[in-house]
């Protein structure tokens, strides 16, 4: 049972323009989500973290937006960078600590 | 400084073999946790500790799955009699009191094949 879903396995983007990935989720005793950002033969890198008690944060180039009531978050990068193209992995827990439960990623291209 | 280090880096065994995964965490990170990830797929939680004990093991798929971590810093990951279906890049991730125990960061992980 999928709880934390990305319905868009890829995304190809223009060098200078806006990349918009989602993430839905199923579990409303979620209360903290991540972005993490993925190269190939690399681990996860933590990118941009929001908490249930905020709908926007805003790091850079990066910014997350959460919409508690439609159980969904998306993460913005503008503008897009080719150093970008990455599998982007979202995330969220239940409680601090505890497990955090990923979606199935989605993979950015950054076209030059 | 380091960062969560993970060997081998690649583990190729046969169907029934046993074997064994390390993590080496950040110095000073007292959580820590083991994740499996399938092709396709984001890393799925498999069992987290708080210093030396496993404060949530139920991500382990089985009996066949255990870990440790005796002194509060290494952790090894144990399957015994593999299967095909055990064929995954296992991460570790470690994380800090000082952000709330709410980011990881992640090792490169270890790519198992099961023949």
């Amino acid at each position: 049972d999928q709880q934390v879903k990305q319905n868009s396995p890829s995304l190809s983007v223009q060098e200078g323009r806006i990349s918009i990935l989602n993430c839905d989720y199923t579990n409303s005793m979620f209360d903290y989500f991540l972005w993490y950002k993925k190269y190939p033969a690399e681990g996860p890198t933590f990118l941009i973290s929001i908490s249930s008690i905020k709908d926007k944060n805003e790091d850079g180039r990066f910014t997350v937006f959460l919409n508690k009531s439609a159980k969904h978050l998306s993460l913005h990068i503008v503008p897009s960078q080719p150093g970008d193209s990455a599998v982007y992995f979202c995330a969220a827990s239940p409680n601090t600590g505890n497990q955090f439960y990923f979606g199935t990623g989605t993979s950015l291209t950054v076209i030059p | 400084g380091a960062g969560v280090s993970q060997t081998p880096s690649n583990k190729v065994t046969e169907k029934g073999k046993y074997v064994e995964l390390r993590c080496d965490p950040i110095s000073g990170h007292t959580a820590l946790y083991w994740y499996r990830q399938s092709l396709g797929q984001g890393p799925e939680f498999l069992i987290y500790f708080q210093g030396t004990g496993a404060a949530d093991d139920s991500g382990l798929p089985n009996d066949r799955f255990f870990a440790v971590r005796p002194e509060g810093s290494v952790s090894t990951l144990k399957i015994q009699r593999t299967e095909r279906g055990d064929s995954a890049v296992y991460l570790c991730a470690s994380s800090p009191e000082s952000s709330g125990y709410n980011e990881q960061f992640f090792g490169p992980g270890t790519r198992l094949t099961v023949l």
